[in-house]
């Protein structure tokens, strides 16, 4: 089956501090990405749509210059947290979906735990 | 704007029950509904997935239905194991935009 690979699975980082996270789709081509943010207890909450060789489309109330995603290839999209604060301390998921298969399910990474200090 | 309501928002049962997932949702015109399990702290699962034009989907002991004029989608789990327990999410994709619900977070008794 479809894999999706994330990286890394834990970061902790001082405050101030920028962090990357990557998402790779191992064995599909990914026209398009999604990332998300989960708080303790709380649904996903989708943060940005991610689009192959443009820019992210981002959520209302999400912050693009903190959130930067950049989506250099179709089999790779990254998500960096810039200047990090503790109150983004979270676990952030990514999904990706086949491309050109637009009714196709949602295969997700297994998610990094971002802790700020 | 598209909700998605998952209830109840806990369950416990003992094992070998039979037991239901609910996950409703507020407009109709989705192109998808697809069912999540979630590990504490780890991604997503994918479990079933029904299309707008279905009305269940099955793999082993689960069984996915959907009734897009009710905005209704239920999860049947069969002969329940301790090793289904986890979270559980719905989630609707509308225009493209996937939104979950909250999830059921499921503990099966040995």
């Amino acid at each position: 089956g479809a894999v999706v690979s994330q990286h890394p699975s834990r970061v902790i980082c001082k405050s101030g501090t920028s962090v990357k996270i990557e998402c790779r789709s191992l064995d599909f081509q990914a026209t398009t990405m999604f990332w998300y943010r989960q708080f303790p207890k709380k649904s996903l909450m989708l943060m940005a749509t991610s689009n192959e060789g443009s820019k992210a489309t981002y959520e209302q109330g999400v912050e693009k210059d903190k959130f930067l995603i950049n989506h250099a290839s179709l089999t790779l999209s990254t998500l960096t947290v810039t200047s990090a604060h503790p109150e983004d301390s979270s676990f952030y998921i990514c999904s990706a979906r086949r491309r050109t298969l637009y009714n196709s399910p949602l295969h997700f990474g297994n998610g990094t735990r971002l802790t700020v200090t | 704007k598209q909700e998605v309501t998952q209830i109840p928002a806990a369950l416990s049962v003992p094992e070998g029950e039979n037991l239901v997932l609910n996950c409703s949702f507020t407009d109709s015109a989705i192109y998808n509904l697809q069912w999540f399990r979630q590990d504490p702290g780890k991604g997503l699962t994918s479990l079933l997935l029904i299309q707008s034009s279905q009305r269940e989907q099955t793999s082993g002991r689960l069984n996915a239905s959907l009734d897009k004029s009710s905005g209704r989608s239920t999860l049947y789990i069969a002969a329940s194991q301790p090793g289904d327990s986890a979270t559980y999410l719905c989630a609707a994709n509308v225009d493209d935009k996937i939104i979950f619900g909250k999830g059921t977070r499921l503990h099966i008794l040995p």
